[in-house]
């Protein structure tokens, strides 16, 4: 089956800088890639995804990038502010929105410093 | 935005009785919504898939006369915890699909005692 990586699992970074979360998969069919946000004490929230035939997606502060040919995908955020802190998980998945198959890493606690 | 409403936010119980969590989509109809787990500072795992109108299919491991999944509507699942016990305490996560996309309820935090 599917196997995620995630890292770094905590990420400590001051407030406006950059953050970058990694995730690599196994399964090269896999054709959707969705990042969520977790606040503590509440479900994820789906804050942007790619598909595998795209290389790369922003979104305001938001920007993934995938590398199919590595396998790798991975988050962006930048000009960060206190409100990024949570933890975030990516996901592969052979379905586009499925969940059967949407297999998450294990996710990055981002911390951003005032 | 499409929405999923999970009930109730915490619950404690005493071991050996059952626990019934909701979920609800409320601006769309969801025929398959899904049900996690998560112990802290981990991340989702799936426990089963739950269909409108038969049968919910459960992830490997998972015992399913101890996971009741019911889902009678296209905007309800229910989850019951029955006989619950101490190692049942954890944060359980519902999501529901709406056309391509998944969304997620707030989690029920159960403890037993």
């Amino acid at each position: 089956g599917e196997n995620v990586e995630q890292h770094p699992s905590t990420l400590s970074v001051q407030e406006g800088d950059s953050a970058v979360i990694k995730c690599t998969y196994s399964d090269s069919a896999s054709n959707y890639f969705p990042w969520y946000k977790q606040e503590l004490g509440k479900g994820p929230q789906l804050i942007i995804d790619i598909r595998s035939n795209v290389g790369e997606k922003k979104d305001q502060r938001i920007a993934v990038t995938l590398n199919k040919t590595a396998k790798h995908f991975s988050l962006h955020i930048t000009e960060t502010q206190p409100e990024d802190s949570a933890v975030y998980f990516c996901a592969a998945s052979l379905v586009l929105g499925g969940a059967d198959g949407l297999t998450f890493g294990k996710g990055t606690h981002l911390i951003i410093q005032p | 935005g499409a929405v999923v409403s999970q009930h109730p936010s915490r619950v404690i119980c005493k071991s050996g009785t059952s626990v019934k969590i909701e979920c609800r989509s409320l601006d769309f109809q969801a025929t398959t919504m899904f049900w996690y787990r998560q112990f802290p500072k981990q991340s989702l795992m799936l426990m089963a898939t739950s269909n409108e109108g038969s049968k919910a299919t459960y992830e490997q491991g998972v015992e399913k006369d101890k996971f009741l999944i019911n889902h009678a509507s296209l905007t309800l699942s229910t989850l019951t915890v029955t006989s619950a016990h101490p190692e049942d305490s954890s944060f359980y996560i519902c999501s529901a699909r709406d056309s391509a996309f998944l969304h997620f309820g707030n989690g029920t935090r159960l403890t037993v005692t």
